[in-house]
């Protein structure tokens, strides 16, 4: 079954510090991916995007992301994390395919601390 | 440019009644997806809408429906509302096209509470 899951629900890290959120997906092709972040009580906005090529993508704010086939996973990451990077982080596929809905995982909560 | 809006922001229904939601996607965009999110779940999808026809649905009852205008807005109707339908309801919109309908933005948001 297609699926994609973000193994951590919630993780805790020091301003500045770096941060990686792991994302691993299921589908039998390789999805297009995405990474959204949602601050509280908001919508979500879009970080980064991948389609194809280079496996290394950047996104807004920092952040990057790398897709790795081998793994089937799409880790976003950021090297100095800043305070207002507390939020929901949500990893989403869309199969290549003629059904054009996203799938999301469950969410990372990140908090930063002082 | 403006982006994604959706009104209302939040609302609060009675089980049994009906609501709808309305959605005007960004300048140029043709294609209005709508997603369910629960608390403390990722969202999903309910319809994706594309030139005023109906593109896709997800595993929805068909409480649920939507239409898109001329102008690419959309509305989502729910009728019979149940107590899970609590939700915050995004919109999203995107260009059309096989990667073009993929990459979608997304609006703030309603928050429906239905008692």
């Amino acid at each position: 079954a297609q699926s994609v899951t973000q193994p951590d629900i919630h993780i805790t890290v020091s301003e500045g510090a770096s941060l990686e959120l792991r994302c691993n997906y299921s589908y039998g092709a390789t999805p297009y991916l995405f990474w959204y972040v949602q601050s509280p009580g908001q919508g979500l906005q879009l970080l980064l995007k991948y389609f194809s090529g280079d496996t290394l993508v950047q996104g807004i704010k920092g952040f990057e992301a790398e897709f790795k086939r081998s793994q089937s996973s799409f880790n976003l990451r950021k090297p100095s994390v800043h305070w207002s990077d507390a939020a929901e982080y949500f990893c989403a596929v869309g199969p290549r395919s003629n059904d054009y809905k996203l799938s999301f995982g469950a969410g990372t909560t990140v908090t930063v601390r002082a | 440019d403006a982006g994604v809006t959706q009104s209302p922001t939040h609302l609060i229904k009675t089980r049994g009644q009906h609501v709808t939601l309305r959605c005007s996607p960004i300048s140029g965009h043709k294609s209005v997806s709508w997603y369910q999110q629960v608390l403390g779940q990722g969202p999903q999808f309910i319809f994706q809408y594309y030139e005023k026809e109906e593109r896709g649905r997800g595993n929805f009852p068909d409480r649920f429906s939507a239409r898109q205008f001329p102008n690419y807005s959309s509305e989502l109707n729910v009728n019979a509302l149940l107590l899970g339908d609590s939700a915050l309801y995004l919109c999203a919109s995107s260009l059309a096209g096989r990667q073009g309908f993929y990459e979608q933005y997304f609006g703030p948001g309603t928050r429906l509470t239905v008692t």
